[in-house]
């Protein structure tokens, strides 16, 4: 049974900094991993999706990266701000769900940067 | 098409009380799903409609639980009898398949209900 872990739970960090948030999944046989953002009482927000052939993604200043040979999967955040404040969860689609599209995510990091 | 719609944002019910949530997916999206995301957790699925089919249901999805997907257009969700327990986040998401160019996973904001 596919398992998503992301650790830390939560993180504080003062703006401007670079950070890396982490995700591992148990079963390496996936079709893709992604990355979402969650505001407050809010919904999901794609961010990055990586396919399994890949190794990673950009888009602005984050950057996603895949190794799916050891089940890790990290977001690199650079220059950070306040306003990327928020819970940042990753997902990944099992080869076995590749039809139906169902994601397994994990429980999330908490990201707070301080002014 | 200004992305995935979930009516109501907030439910308050009591305890045994029925509730429906709705869902409008993006159009050209014949994929949809429905999530649960209690505090602190990520969202768990409970179950998902190709156009009008529903082809896949958790074991999370209780018999007080049904969703249905009429013409394959909007969603509804609705909980019988509710329990405390079922106080969480119910997300809605639709997509293409996701083995197209134009994969891509889009959720509503959610409907926050709370069973007191």
């Amino acid at each position: 049974k596919q398992e998503v872990t992301q650790i830390p739970a939560a993180l504080s960090v003062p703006e401007g900094e670079n950070l890396v948030l982490n995700c591992s999944f148990t079963d390496s046989a996936i079709y893709n991993l992604q990355w979402f953002r969650q505001d407050p009482g809010k919904g999901l927000t794609s961010l990055l999706l990586i396919q399994s052939s890949q190794r990673e993604q950009t888009s602005g200043r984050l950057n996603a990266s895949l190794d799916k040979s050891s089940g890790r999967s990290t977001l690199y955040i650079a220059a950070s701000q306040p306003g990327d404040s928020a819970t940042y969860l990753c997902a990944v689609l099992p080869d076995g769900s590749s039809n139906t599209g169902k994601l397994i995510f994990g429980q999330g990091t908490t990201l707070q940067v301080k002014p | 098409d200004t992305g995935v719609s979930q009516d109501p944002r907030h439910k308050i019910t009591k305890r045994g009380q029925n509730v429906t949530f709705r869902c409008d997916p993006i159009s050209e999206h014949n994929r949809l799903y429905w999530y649960r995301q209690t505090l602190g957790q990520g969202p768990e699925f409970l179950t998902y409609f190709q156009n009008e089919a529903q082809l896949e249901k958790s074991r999370l999805l209780s018999d007080r639980f049904s969703a249905e997907r009429p013409k394959g257009s909007f969603s509804t969700l609705e909980i019988q009898r509710t329990e405390q327990g079922d106080s969480a986040m119910y997300l809605c998401a639709s997509s293409l398949p996701p083995q197209g160019a134009n994969y891509g996973y889009t959720f509503g904001s959610g409907t926050r209900l709370t069973v007191v």
